[in-house]
């Protein structure tokens, strides 16, 4: 297997751009995670779906973020309008979920984001 | 949500034992303790994974006490590929579902 995919690696937009993240999980699992990652705050868990359905978006920082899981293979992330704070690492993973979130989970080589 | 807390990093020398600790005091009941290491521009990977007590797989062990409110990640005789950024992550309780949370990371140096 391929590992999950993410797509672009690296994004370079300007304040005010829409910017699409995107994701495909490992063929299988069931569930999906989106993390972001910058220095000051550390990892953070932006949403997760278990088979497809959002099951927590609590970490979505506001409305300028969506996300979609329209089948078991792609996902992504959305931000709209983009502004210079949302400039950070986003990892997606999966994961068998077996029962739990926390779960062993598979990551991603992150897209890195420039919002100027 | 409480704080999942690590030590901000720690310094080794090749061939020895190093343990790492996370403090989750607001852990879920139900949930798994989850270890991974970081490498700089990439994806965290998996290490281990407990509920309670020990589990041991071929790279780490892993210790819970009992009241789970903490753990400690094992690496033996380390080696120069091993300097990395070592996270633990957790299920705190947050109402319908639980909120994962990763610790806040400790970056290892091994040094020959």
């Amino acid at each position: 297997d391929a590992g999950v995919i993410q797509s672009p690696r690296h994004e370079v937009t300007e304040m005010g751009q829409e910017v699409t993240l995107r994701c495909k999980p490992i063929s299988g699992h069931n569930s999906l995670f989106w993390y972001r990652q910058t220095m000051m705050r550390g990892l953070e868990l932006l949403i997760y779906f278990n088979n497809n359905v959002p099951i927590d978006d609590s970490g979505m920082p506001e409305d300028r973020f969506s996300a979609k899981m329209p089948n078991a293979s792609f996902s992504t992330l959305k931000i709209q309008p983009s502004e210079p704070r949302d400039s950070a690492v986003y990892f997606c993973a999966s994961t068998d979920f077996g029962g739990s979130p926390s779960y062993e989970q598979y990551f991603g080589p992150g897209t890195r984001l420039t919002v100027t | 949500l409480a704080k999942t807390t690590q030590p901000i990093s720690m310094d080794s020398y090749e061939g020895q034992e190093v343990n790492i600790t996370c403090s989750h005091n607001n852990i879920a009941t139900n949930d798994y303790i989850t270890w991974y290491q970081q490498f700089p521009s990439q994806g965290p990977r998996f290490i281990i994974q407990g509920y309670k007590t020990k589990v041991t797989n071929e790279v780490a062990s892993l210790f819970i006490p009992a009241d789970r409110k903490s753990s400690t990640l094992s690496l033996p005789r380390v080696s120069l590929s091993d300097t990395a950024v070592y996270y633990c992550l957790v299920g705190v309780n947050g109402g319908a579902t639980n909120k994962l949370i990763f610790g806040t990371g400790t970056l290892l140096a091994v040094q020959p």
